[in-house]
Formats: structure tokens, C-alpha cells, sequence
């Protein structure tokens, strides 16, 4: 069975901070590695990451695909308080009908 | 549209009811997925369609889920005889082909 785990949970820090969030993965015949950002209801799309693009960075975002490890970081420097959210990792498998699999989310919140 | 659209966003039931619910994908976007959120729970993906193919319905949590895609439009799903513990956000997402992008949700309540 596919599987995605995220760490930490959840995480509280203060604005400026730099945090890491982590994501490792157990997938059979892995495509890519998406984070998404969700505030509400809907996840919004940060990063895709496969083997011929491995780091991605807009702005004060930038995220590492370890395929050796099988996991991915997602960075966030200078934080904001619009940076709290739930960060989703989600791994792309299979063969010609693509799975999508989540993890749980790590929960960031951002104090003043 | 510029956007995966879902309707209704909120939908209140009675436990025992049916539901539908609807998902617009982005225009030209082949895959179609479904995906369910508890509160304070992750994503648990429920079905996924691909173009023609036949659908991947390995996540619907029982036979009173269904649900639907005309061609690669629009998509319905069914919930029959709601339970309380059906009662989350359901999920639409679409791609062609990667990454999704998701809609905005209908939060589901059963009374």
C-alpha cells in the first residue's frame, strides 16, 4: 500500500522564523512529489517536483526532492502570519491510471 | 470557467437522505478526482476518473457512493442513505496531467 507521512504534525513559530517541514514517501513505480498549501477548504498548488526537476523555489518558498531518501523538504523563510496553514505533501504513482496520495499535513501556524 | 467549481459549498441533510453532489473541472483537464477531508483529518481519495478509461473507485468507502463523469465534463457524486459519519468536505480535483488543481469544496453536514 502506497504511503505518505509528513512530520512534524504541527508546528508554531514566530514571524521571521525559517521552518522545514518534511514528507517521505513508500510508493510503487513514483511519477512526482506535489505540496499544496490549504487555508480553507481548497488545497492550493505550491510545487511539483520529479527526477529531471528535484528543487523548486518561488519567492521565500523553495522545496528539495531526495529521490536516494525517498522524501522532500518544504522551506519557508521569513515567515508571515499568511503563512499559516495545512502544508499537503502528495506522491504521483502507478502505471497508466495515476494514483494520488496524500499525507496527513503538517499544520503551521505563525505568531505576531 | 477559470476554475474547478463544485456545488452546492454547503449542503445540511437528514441522516437517511441521498445527496448529489457536483463538480465542474477545468475546461480540457482529462482526469477528474474525488477526495473526502473529516475535520482535522487529511485528504482520503474516494474515486478518479481518466478520460474514457474506467474509473478507479478502490477508495469509495462503501456501495452507498457512486458517482459519475459524462466524457470529460462534469461529475456527480451520489451518497445514498446518508450517516452522520459521512459528514466532511468532499473534494473535487482535475488535471491534465499533473498537478491537480481543486475546487472549493462542499461541506457536507447529516443530521
Amino acid at each position: 500500500e502506497d504511503k505518505v507521512v509528513q512530520s512534524p504534525l504541527s508546528l508554531v513559530v514566530h514571524e521571521g522564523d525559517t521552518v522545514t517541514l518534511n514528507c517521505s514517501y513508500e510508493v510503487t513505480n513514483f511519477r512526482s512529489l506535489l505540496w499544496y498549501k490549504q487555508e480553507k477548504k481548497a488545497p492550493t498548488f505550491l510545487f511539483m517536483l520529479t527526477s529531471s526537476g528535484i528543487e523548486k523555489k518561488s519567492g521565500r518558498l523553495s522545496s528539495i526532492l531526495d529521490k536516494k531518501e525517498l522524501s522532500s523538504i518544504l522551506n519557508i523563510t521569513a515567515t508571515q502570519t499568511g503563512d499559516s496553514a495545512i502544508y499537503l505533501c502528495a506522491v504521483v504513482s502507478g502505471g497508466s491510471n495515476y494514483k494520488l496520495t496524500f499525507g496527513k499535513g503538517t499544520l503551521l501556524t505563525v505568531n505576531p | 470557467g477559470a476554475g474547478v467549481s463544485q456545488s452546492p459549498s454547503n449542503k445540511v441533510t437528514e441522516k437517511g437522505k441521498d445527496v448529489e453532489l457536483r463538480c465542474d473541472p477545468i475546461s480540457g483537464h482529462t482526469a477528474l478526482y474525488w477526495y473526502r477531508q473529516r475535520l482535522g483529518q487529511g485528504l482520503e481519495f474516494l474515486i478518479y476518473f481518466q478520460g474514457n478509461s474506467a474509473p478507479d473507485k478502490s477508495g469509495l468507502p462503501s456501495d452507498r457512493f457512486s458517482a459519475e463523469r459524462t466524457g470529460e465534463s462534469v461529475s456527480t457524486l451520489t451518497i445514498q442513505r446518508t450517516q452522520q459519519e459521512d459528514s466532511a468536505v468532499y473534494l473535487c480535483a482535475s488535471s491534465f496531467p499533473y498537478p491537480p488543481f481543486f475546487g472549493p469544496g462542499t461541506r457536507l453536514t447529516v443530521l
